[in-house]
């Protein structure tokens, strides 16, 4: 079955750039929305926002100036950065394989991979 | 922005007892493209219900989801150990998709 893994650096000094990439693994990368999601104490779980398989993008408006997604078929995997980054970016952050309207089904979601912004 | 509200925050019942948790909308969702996570401490959240009704792959049928418009309902007819656990609902209605806060379900 398909399977998704975070995979990036857990500290992340203020100002500089988060950088996490997801692995697809026993499925492929068509037909669907690659969603990134993340959540902390403070906010809960909020949409970051995907990237369907043809390399259209769809951001959270909250973050859209900061935020850039990319896919590489070839690896079957996806990306996130995040630029700018302060503590309120501290959070866990999921990836997600999405399907349906806005690709708001996730199934299945990785373990997740906990960020933290500190210097 | 649609803003999701779960109630109660925490419901605290008995093995075998039926759960009601409620998810309101401060606008209508979209062709009720409301879905409802389960999540238990240390993992990913899981999808229970999509579309408002219909249940994800593998999910028993102890779980069901029902409403529209503005109001939405998970009921677990009867809790199970492994359903103690937090849920939140989803709107994939309109962009950008937004979560609720929560219920988290408890042993009593």
């Amino acid at each position: 079955q398909v399977q998704l893994q975070e995979s990036g650096p857990g500290l992340v000094k203020p100002s500089e750039t988060l950088s996490l990439t997801c692995t697809v693994s026993g499925g492929s990368i068509s037909g669907y929305f690659w969603t990134w999601i993340r959540q902390s104490p403070g906010r809960g779980l909020e949409w970051i926002g995907y990237i369907y398989y043809t390399g259209t993008t769809n951001y959270n408006p909250s973050l859209k100036s900061r935020l850039t997604m990319s896919l590489d078929t070839s690896k079957n995997l996806f990306s996130l950065e995040l630029t700018s980054v302060t503590a309120a970016d501290t959070a866990v952050y999921y990836c997600a394989r999405g399907e349906g309207w806005f690709g708001g089904q996730y199934d299945p979601w990785g373990q997740g991979t906990l960020v933290t912004v500190s210097s | 922005e649609i803003v999701l509200t779960q109630s109660p925050g925490t419901l605290s019942l008995s093995p075998g007892e039926r759960a009601t948790l409620s998810c309101r909308a401060s606008q209508s969702v979209s062709s009720n493209y409301l879905a409802w996570f389960q999540q238990k401490p240390g993992q990913a959240p899981r999808l229970l219900i999509y579309g408002a009704s219909s249940r994800a792959t593998g999910i028993p049928d102890s779980f069901s989801g029902s409403g529209s418009g503005t109001d939405f309902t998970l009921t677990i007819s009867r809790l199970e150990p492994e359903d103690f656990a937090v849920y939140y609902c989803q709107q994939y209605g309109s962009s950008p998709l937004t979560f609720g806060g929560g219920t988290k379900v408890e042993i009593k």
